[in-house]
């Protein structure tokens, strides 16, 4: 069974510093890692997706995200936060082997950027 | 950039009535997905859709629920009895391959209101 742990409800920086979103996984099979936002009244836009080649996956809007096998984990960060940054944040999971996997969604994570 | 499209963006429904939320998916694509997001909780998977059968469905598509690709564009999800509890945001998706190859694009939503 597959199944996504996001560590924290609520995470607030202020604009300029570091963003850290964490994300822990488990899967019977290799997993495809997603890192998806969720804007107020809009829908989930993919932000980055790890299937099996670099481990470092960078994405849109400067967000990055690594894979960890060892620890289960595919944290989101981003060097420098932007007040646009404010959002909803989904980590999602999905097998390989599935024809048509459906992606297994995190509880989210909602990010604060304080002026 | 081609997008997902959901039609209504808000519906209101009286309990008991049937619903059905309309999707375009982007054009290209063979694989075609229902989430809901009940409100304050994670995204979750309903069904999957491929070559004009269910590939997949959770346990919460019971026999009041089902999924029609009536032409070449659109992908309906049906309630037919409404409940309360099915009040929700309801996002449709659809990938051009496998998830383990190509992610899913998700709409905006629908988000349906029971009373």
């Amino acid at each position: 069974a597959q199944s996504v742990t996001q560590l924290d409800s609520h995470v607030s920086v202020s604009e300029g510093t570091p963003v850290l979103l964490r994300c822990n996984y488990s899967s019977s099979y290799s997993p495809s890692l997603f890192w998806y936002v969720q804007h107020p009244n809009k829908g989930l836009q993919l932000l980055l997706k790890y299937t099996s080649a670099a481990t470092l996956v960078k994405g849109i809007n400067g967000f990055e995200a690594e894979f960890k096998k060892s620890e289960t984990s595919f944290h989101l960060t981003k060097p420098s936060a932007h007040m646009s940054d404010a959002a909803e944040y989904f980590c999602a999971v999905s097998d390989r082997v599935s024809s048509a996997s459906k992606i297994i969604f995190g509880s989210g994570t909602r990010l604060s950027i304080r002026p | 950039e081609p997008e997902v499209t959901q039609t209504p963006s808000h519906q209101v429904t009286q309990m008991g009535q049937e619903v059905i939320l309309r999707c375009v998916p982007i054009s290209n694509h063979l694989y075609f997905y229902w989430y809901r997001q009940i409100l304050g909780q994670k995204v979750e998977f309903l069904v999957s859709f491929y070559n004009n059968e269910i590939s997949e469905k959770s346990e919460i598509f019971d026999d009041q629920f089902s999924v029609e690709r009536p032409d070449g564009s659109n992908f309906t999800l049906k309630i037919r009895s409404t409940k309360l509890e099915d009040s929700a945001m309801y996002f449709c998706a659809s990938s051009e391959r496998t998830v383990s190859n190509q992610p899913q694009h998700f709409g905006d939503g629908t988000r349906l209101s029971i009373l």
